[in-house]
């Protein structure tokens, strides 16, 4: 079955306290790996996309990485400003133009 | 702000009531989508448009119709619907021809409540 899951659900960390969020897939025919950022009562926000394995993005405070089974997203030295819901979405399976989103990561940074 | 824009950003409709919701994307996109968006869940696919043509339909119920009247304009229209249909109706688009290889853009959403 193609899914993707994330993990934690929630993660809370201290201001400046490096962590990892996991996006795993068993998506059949991976064409794209997706991260989002959401705030609450808004629309996702694109952050990245990878689409091989080995590859890496980075903006500011974030990278993210891609194997052949999962994505990482780390946030290095996070801000208050980095809270916000993160979701994963794997573009692949066997209709076009569907991707298939985790249920993502509540981050919660406090200072 | 986004450049994808929905209005309105709140409706409240009764079952028998007849509202549209609207989305305009000025980026020169050719796929626009809508997506349902329950509390705490991911976004859920409702449909895909590639050139003003519905290239997906994941087995919506028909109480939701989408039109295409032009390649920014994205509407979906809503009738009777029921009150477990409130949720978070998210609008995107993307470069691409509906295939979602390149990143979706999201506008803010309509949060549709149903009494």
């Amino acid at each position: 079955e193609d899914q993707v899951t994330q993990s934690p659900e929630a993660l809370r960390l201290q201001e400046g306290e490096s962590s990892s969020l996991n996006c795993s897939y068993t998506v059949s025919g991976l064409r794209g790996l997706f991260w989002y950022r959401q705030d609450p009562g808004k629309g996702p926000e694109f952050l990245f996309t990878l689409y091989s394995a080995g590859e890496e993005k980075e903006k500011e405070r974030l990278k993210a990485t891609l194997t052949k089974k999962e994505s990482f997203l780390h946030i290095t030295a996070p801000k208050p400003e980095d809270s916000a819901t993160y979701l994963c979405a794997a573009l692949g399976g066997s209709t076009l133009g569907r991707l298939y989103f985790g249920r993502g990561t509540q981050l919660t940074v406090w200072p | 702000d986004t450049e994808v824009t929905q209005t309105p950003k709140h409706l409240v409709m009764g079952m028998t009531n007849k509202k549209s919701l609207k989305c305009e994307q000025h980026m020169g996109h050719r796929a626009m989508y809508w997506y349902k968006q329950k509390a705490k869940k991911p976004p859920e696919l409702m449909f895909v448009y590639s050139y003003e043509k519905l290239s997906i339909n994941e087995s919506v119920p028909s109480r939701f119709s989408p039109e295409c009247p032009n390649s920014s304009l994205l509407n979906l229209h809503l009738h009777a619907l029921q009150p477990e249909d409130s949720a978070l109706y998210l609008c995107a688009s993307s470069q691409d021809d509906g295939t979602a290889n390149s990143p979706l853009h999201f506008g803010n959403g309509t949060r549709l409540t149903v009494t």
